[in-house]
């Protein structure tokens, strides 16, 4: 089955304590991206990857780094979490970074963090 | 800058009735692309419509219908008979030639009532 994957679907930690969300996608799609969803703000970017090594800003990057060592994969990493960082979070991909309906975002079924 | 605006924050509506969700968007590009997702208390995301710049014909999908009204800048969403699973949080969303992203609006949280 065609799917992003992302782990873990609930965490709760501190304040400080690194932690790692995983994403991976068995579509061999080219691009992919994180977002954080906050009550009345929707859905906005952190990071996104238009191919492997290939890396850049979203709208919201303060606090979160990326790597995409590896096409299906694209990890979230929270070198020191803070309360505002609490959300839920979102990995995405679609075949390439264009704007046509063929690059549907697929989103995994999304992580629920909370930072005490 | 691109952006998206839904100016419901909930509807109510009876089962069985045709809804419509509204969406207007702003960008300065002329080739974009707009996309519905629905997302569900289970919290997923689930894609529904999508509707190009250029494309000639408002968009279907079985009871989904996209309202496009180019000159406007609006793509409203438009589900017929609805069904309690439609209780649900829709998103509009835009992607732009330019922009590496999906920009979403704030939402719209539709009950269906029995």
């Amino acid at each position: 089955e065609a799917q992003v994957t992302q782990n873990p679907r609930y965490l709760i930690t501190v304040t400080g304590k690194k932690l790692t969300v995983t994403c991976s996608q068995n579509m061999n799609h080219e691009y992919m991206s994180w977002y954080r969803q906050d009550p009345g703000l929707g859905l906005r970017q952190i990071y996104y990857s238009m191919n492997v090594e290939v890396t850049d800003k979203g709208d919201v990057p303060e606090g979160y780094k990326v790597s995409r060592k590896e096409k299906r994969n694209f990890p979230l990493i929270l070198e020191s979490p803070s309360p505002n960082q609490t959300s839920l979070y979102f990995c995405a991909s679609s075949l390439t970074g264009g704007r046509s309906g063929a690059n549907v975002l697929t989103f995994g079924a999304g992580s629920r963090l909370t930072v005490l | 800058a691109q952006k998206i605006t839904q100016t419901q924050p909930g509807m109510f509506v009876q089962e069985k009735e045709a809804v419509t969700l509204d969406c207007t968007y702003d960008t300065s590009d002329p080739s974009y692309g707009l996309f519905w997702y629905k997302q569900p208390s289970s919290g997923e995301m689930i894609f529904l419509i999508y509707q190009g710049s250029y494309d000639q014909q408002n968009a279907t999908e079985g009871r989904y219908s996209l309202n496009f009204q180019k000159a406007r800048k609006s793509a409203n969403l438009v589900i017929s008979a609805s069904q309690l699973g439609d209780s649900a949080m829709y998103f509009c969303a835009m992607r732009d030639t330019g922009a590496q992203k999906l920009v979403f609006g704030q939402g719209t949280r539709l009950t269906i009532n029995p």
